[in-house]
């Protein structure tokens, strides 16, 4: 069974910094599209940030775009998101997501929440 | 940016009713159209990809049609366990871009 597990959430102050991971499994990783995916606690979703297959192209929303980064390591089967610069509208539950454009996301993990407040 | 407009933001809907949900596109998304189900404290989950593909697993009472700008969500008989917030996704273009959500609520 296809499995995605985030962690590294947390409560940071304005300007910090955090890094979240998310553990795949139950499928061949390094063939797959990631991405990231927060809901607001207002219920939005916003996409987050994308990676291809090989960790050689990755897309962002103007929104987070210059602060976070997203990256993987297919020899470990885990996706991840650093966030740095952080701001209190950053607050969110964020989700590891397998697809993105032109691949369906299908699988969501069960998401690890930062909140970012002084 | 393509603006996905989802309608209604939340409706009441009786057991065994007949449901639909429509998401409009600001632009053609060519089908790349995804639907999802949310329900309380848990994540979403993917319901129909590429407009009208429904994800292994999901009932049949699920459907998904459209093309161009155009797509909605049909749940053909409505059960208790459909309660829940469905969103739609556009995943055509970057930056990729969610409907606002519709709340589904027993009446």
């Amino acid at each position: 069974d296809v499995k995605l597990v985030e962690s590294g959430g947390g409560l940071v102050k304005p300007g910090g910094s955090l890094k979240l991971s998310c553990a795949a499994s139950g499928f061949t990783f390094s063939s797959y599209t990631m991405s990231w995916v927060r809901q607001t606690p207002e219920k939005r979703l916003e996409w987050v940030a994308t990676i291809s297959s090989g960790g050689s192209y990755t897309y962002y929303p103007d929104s987070v775009k210059g602060r976070f980064t997203i990256s993987r390591d297919n020899a470990k089967n885990t996706l991840y998101l650093q966030m740095s610069s952080l701001k209190s509208e950053d607050t969110a539950m964020y989700y590891c997501t397998r697809g993105g454009t032109r691949d369906a996301m299908d699988y969501w993990g069960q998401g690890t929440s930062v909140t970012v407040s002084s | 940016d393509i603006k996905m407009t989802q309608s209604p933001s939340s409706m009441y809907a009786s057991l065994g009713e007949r449901v639909t949900i429509t998401c409009k596109a600001s632009q053609d998304i060519n089908s790349y159209l995804s639907w999802f189900q949310q329900k309380p404290g848990k994540s979403p989950k993917t319901l129909i990809y590429r407009a009208n593909r429904l994800v292994d697993g999901v009932p049949s009472r699920f459907s998904g049609s459209g093309s161009g700008q155009d797509y909605s969500l049909t749940i053909s008989s409505l059960e208790y366990e459909d309660m829940g917030i469905y969103y739609c996704l556009q995943y055509d273009e970057f930056p990729l871009t969610f409907g606002a959500g519709t709340k589904l609520e027993l009446k």
